[in-house]
């Protein structure tokens, strides 16, 4: 059976620091990795994909990949309250397409003003 | 990244009945997949939608239950077949280009009374 697994949280972290997301995959041949973000009531929204080891930044995200320790990460620099939101791990198994994802539960991450 | 709508976003129905959920996608996609999200819970794959040809179903879902149809490249329906209780949950549909990252809806909140 395929996981991804993630620390469900709560994670609070004040305004303005680093809130750090962490994320484990069973499949080792696993090639692409990816982390959603999704508001209460809301669906999930992409925020970050990465598909090679090391870090991938977009403006206050970056994610980090090691595949050799299954394991794949997302830090939120400056978080602000807007951040608050559940963010998913999802990750495509081997022999998967675009969007057949498995998802880990979630973390759930409150920013506090 | 493509504009995908669902309808109904949400509806309230009784147990025995069936609901179909339709999605839309703004530009011609090649993968549409539709996922189900139970209250408090992250998101599993139901099937991958198939244009022109029967649906490919996860573990744990069959064609009877949730029947899917896929006549072009950018309209899906999904049906809850005889609901139960149980079946409520969000239903998303999701969707995106061969070797480009997929993207969700507006999700279906249905609930079964």
């Amino acid at each position: 059976q395929k996981e991804v697994e993630q620390n469900s949280g709560p994670l609070s972290v004040p305004e303005g620091a680093i809130a750090s997301l962490n994320c484990t995959y069973s499949d080792r041949v696993s090639q692409s990795f990816f982390w959603y973000r999704q508001y209460s009531g809301k669906s999930p929204e992409l925020i970050m994909s990465i598909y090679s080891n090391g870090d991938k930044e977009d403006g206050r995200f970056t994610a980090q990949l090691n595949k050799a320790s299954q394991y794949v990460s997302l830090l939120i620099r400056d978080s602000q309250p807007s951040d608050s939101a559940t963010y998913l791990c999802a990750v495509i198994p081997y022999g998967g397409s675009q969007g057949n994802l498995i998802f880990g539960k979630g973390t759930k991450l409150s920013v506090k003003p | 990244s493509a504009v995908i709508s669902q309808k109904p976003s949400r509806d309230i129905c009784q147990r025995g009945t069936s609901l179909t959920i339709q999605c839309q996608v703004d530009s011609q996609v090649t993968m549409m997949f539709w996922y189900r999200q139970q209250p408090g819970q992250s998101l599993t794959l139901i099937a991958t939608a198939n244009q022109g040809s029967e649906a490919t179903y996860e573990s744990g879902f069959v064609i009877d239950k949730f029947p899917i149809s896929r006549p072009n490249l950018t309209f899906s329906t999904l049906t809850v077949s005889n609901m139960s209780p149980e079946d409520s949950s969000i239903y998303l549909c999701s969707a995106g280009k061969m070797n480009t990252e997929a993207f969700f809806g507006q999700g279906t909140r249905l609930t079964v009374v």
